[in-house]
């Protein structure tokens, strides 16, 4: 059973200040995504990552595939109030159609 | 492009009690993928279903099924309601389901068990 664990779980921060979360799992995947997920909604996606070393910016947010893709971060610079979510990854084994999913990492950014 | 959509948005139903969700995908995608989330658990896979055919399949009992129609559209049914079946159960879909495809996420159906 391939696992993702992600930390911290509970994150809570001032604007402006910048995070790392993490995701590491003893598994290897063929590719990692990240969703971001606000109360009551679905998780939305954020980014997919393939290549080991891969480095990908969305804006303030940049998400880094670790070289044996075993492990995934995530660092957001100067945090807003509206990047408040759960933060989750999931990765993608060797079974198409089934994405492993982590905990999650729940962050609150207080204006 | 329209995005997952799934109903009812929420459900309030008693033990024992079956319920069926409903889960349209992204037009041109032909797999469906569903989960259940619950603040202690996560987000388990329950099962995923490509060209009206089930693919892969989680761990969860029997009294949970689901099926695809020709459109790509999906239901799950879980049967004889139990307490701890309450959660958010989300649909995601994707164009193939194959590894590095992107899943998209309905907005969920909140089931409440009383």
């Amino acid at each position: 059973t391939q696992l993702l664990e992600q930390s911290p779980q509970f994150l809570s921060i001032q604007e402006g200040e910048n995070l790392t979360v993490y995701c590491n799992s003893s598994s290897v995947f063929s590719s990692l995504q990240w969703y971001r997920q606000e109360p009551g909604e679905g998780p939305v996606l954020l980014v997919t990552v393939v290549t080991g070393g891969e480095v990908k910016k969305l804006k303030r947010l940049t998400f880094q595939f670790g070289d044996a893709r075993k492990d995934s971060s995530l660092h957001i610079t100067a945090a807003q109030p509206g990047d408040t979510g759960l933060y989750l990854c999931a990765g993608a084994g060797t079974n198409a159609g089934k994405s492993t999913f982590g905990d999650g990492t729940t962050l609150t950014v207080k204006p | 492009k329209a995005g997952v959509t799934q109903t009812p948005r929420y459900l309030i139903k008693t033990r024992g009690q079956q319920v069926t969700l409903s889960c349209s995908p992204i037009s041109g995608h032909r797999s469906v993928s569903w989960y259940q989330q619950t603040p202690g658990q996560g987000l388990q896979f329950l099962f995923e279903y490509f060209s009206e055919t089930q693919r892969n399949k989680g761990n969860f009992p029997g009294r949970f099924s689901g099926r695809q129609f020709s459109n790509s559209r999906s239901e799950m049914n879980v049967s004889t309601l139990e307490l701890g079946d309450s959660a958010l159960y989300l649909c995601a879909s994707s164009w193939t389901g194959h590894r590095n495809t992107e899943a998209f996420f309905g907005q969920g159906t909140r089931l409440t068990v009383v």
